[in-house]
Parts: C-alpha cells; sequence; structure tokens
C-alpha cells in the first residue's frame, strides 16, 4: 500500500517568514494530494490540493508544488503569520488493490509555530 | 452549505461499553469516511460508505463497524471499548469518486 513520509514533525519560524513543508509518496500511481490544516480542537480543513497533471498550484500566501519522478511535494506558505500556526497534514491519493478505488494515505504531520 | 457535523463532539465511556457516533455529511455527498486520529498513530483510515454500502475498509478490528442510512447520514460503533480506543474521530465527506473530501470537527472520545 501508499507509504507518505512528512518532514519536518515540528517547524518553528518568525512571523513574515516562509516555511516549507515535505511529503515523499512510495506508490507511483497517486495522482491526488491534499494539504490540511488542523487547529486545536478542530476537525482537518483542506487548504490546497494538487492533481498530478500539475506541477505547481499557488492560493494567495500558500503553494504546493510536485515532483512526479521524485515523488515528493511540497508546502510552501510565504509571510507567514501568528494564525498560520497550527498541524499541517499531508496526504497522497492511491489505488487500492483489485478494487478500482482509490484511498487517501495520510503523512504525520507537522506541527507549525510562528512566532510574533 | 452547513459543514459536516459530528455528534457528540465528546464523550467519556468505561472499558467493556460500547458507543455509536453520528456523522451528517455536507448537502449533496454521498461519500462519508471515518478516522481515528491518535498522538501515536496520526490519522488513520476506519471505512468509507457511499450509497448505504461500504466500499473501503481498514484495518481495524471487527469491533469497529459503521453504516450509512439513505440520507447520507452515517453511525459508527465500537463495541467493547478499550483503553486504547481513546481517540478523536473524524467524519469526511465528499460527492462522490472525486477525491477531495472535508472533514468534520470530531468526536472525542475517552475510555476510562
Amino acid at each position: 500500500g501508499e507509504n507518505v513520509e512528512q518532514h519536518p514533525s515540528t517547524l518553528s519560524v518568525q512571523e513574515g517568514d516562509s516555511a516549507v513543508i515535505k511529503c515523499t509518496y512510495s506508490d507511483s500511481a497517486s495522482n491526488y494530494f491534499p494539504w490540511y490544516k488542523q487547529e486545536l480542537g478542530k476537525g482537518p480543513q483542506l487548504i490546497i490540493d494538487i492533481r498530478s497533471n500539475v506541477g505547481e498550484k499557488k492560493d494567495q500566501r500558500i503553494a504546493v508544488t510536485l515532483n512526479k519522478t521524485a515523488k515528493h511535494f511540497s508546502l510552501h506558505i510565504t509571510e507567514t503569520q501568528p494564525e498560520d500556526s497550527a498541524v499541517y497534514f499531508c496526504a497522497a491519493s492511491s489505488p487500492i488493490m483489485d478494487t478500482g478505488r482509490r484511498a487517501l494515505t495520510f503523512g504525520s504531520g507537522t506541527r507549525l509555530q510562528v512566532q510574533p | 452549505k452547513a459543514g459536516v457535523t459530528q455528534t457528540p463532539r465528546y464523550l467519556i465511556k468505561t472499558r467493556g461499553q460500547q458507543v455509536t457516533l453520528s456523522c451528517s455529511p455536507i448537502s449533496g455527498h454521498r461519500s462519508v469516511s471515518w478516522y481515528q486520529q491518535t498522538p501515536g498513530q496520526g490519522l488513520q483510515f476506519l471505512f468509507e460508505y457511499f450509497s448505504e454500502t461500504q466500499r473501503n475498509k481498514g484495518n481495524f478490528p471487527g469491533r469497529f463497524s459503521g453504516r450509512q442510512f439513505s440520507n447520507s447520514r452515517s453511525e459508527m460503533n465500537v463495541s467493547t471499548l478499550e483503553l486504547g480506543d481513546s481517540a478523536l474521530y473524524l467524519c469526511a465527506s465528499k460527492e462522490g469518486p472525486q477525491e477531495t473530501q472535508y472533514f468534520g470537527p470530531g468526536t472525542r472520545l475517552l475510555v476510562l
């Protein structure tokens, strides 16, 4: 099955700096890669996603890049703000053997702390 | 549209009891997935339901079960609770085969 590794597990940056979180996946058939932000006491919230036919996607201060050859994808947050502090999860959608269906496998999460 | 709702938000049970958690998906969403989130294991997939049928199942014991109703609302049940079942249980919904799914706030279960 798919295996998603996420680094770093914790990241502390100064307000205004950029933050980068990286994930690698194992299944070359994975074709959809969402990123979720989870604040304390809340469920994960989808912040951006990318499909395998695209190399980069941007939404204001957030961008995601995908390298299919190397099987890794990254989340970039520019001009970080204290409200960006949360746990971020990456995920990869891969086929489930012999079913024709797909499932999401999540990374272990990155705790981002933005220091004011 | 209203988001995914889950009830109850918090629950305390004792070992050996059973528990039922409820999830109402976003209006129009027919797929509901359940996840268990713990500090040690992260987000782990439990099962997915679509049109009242279980489509996928994760690697959890048979004590964990679920169902989906005709209005797409879903319930999950855990029987014979163990201390290790203490976790945040998350429900996520999506419209159909597409993969963009949206999570609810979760039900935090504490087993004593």
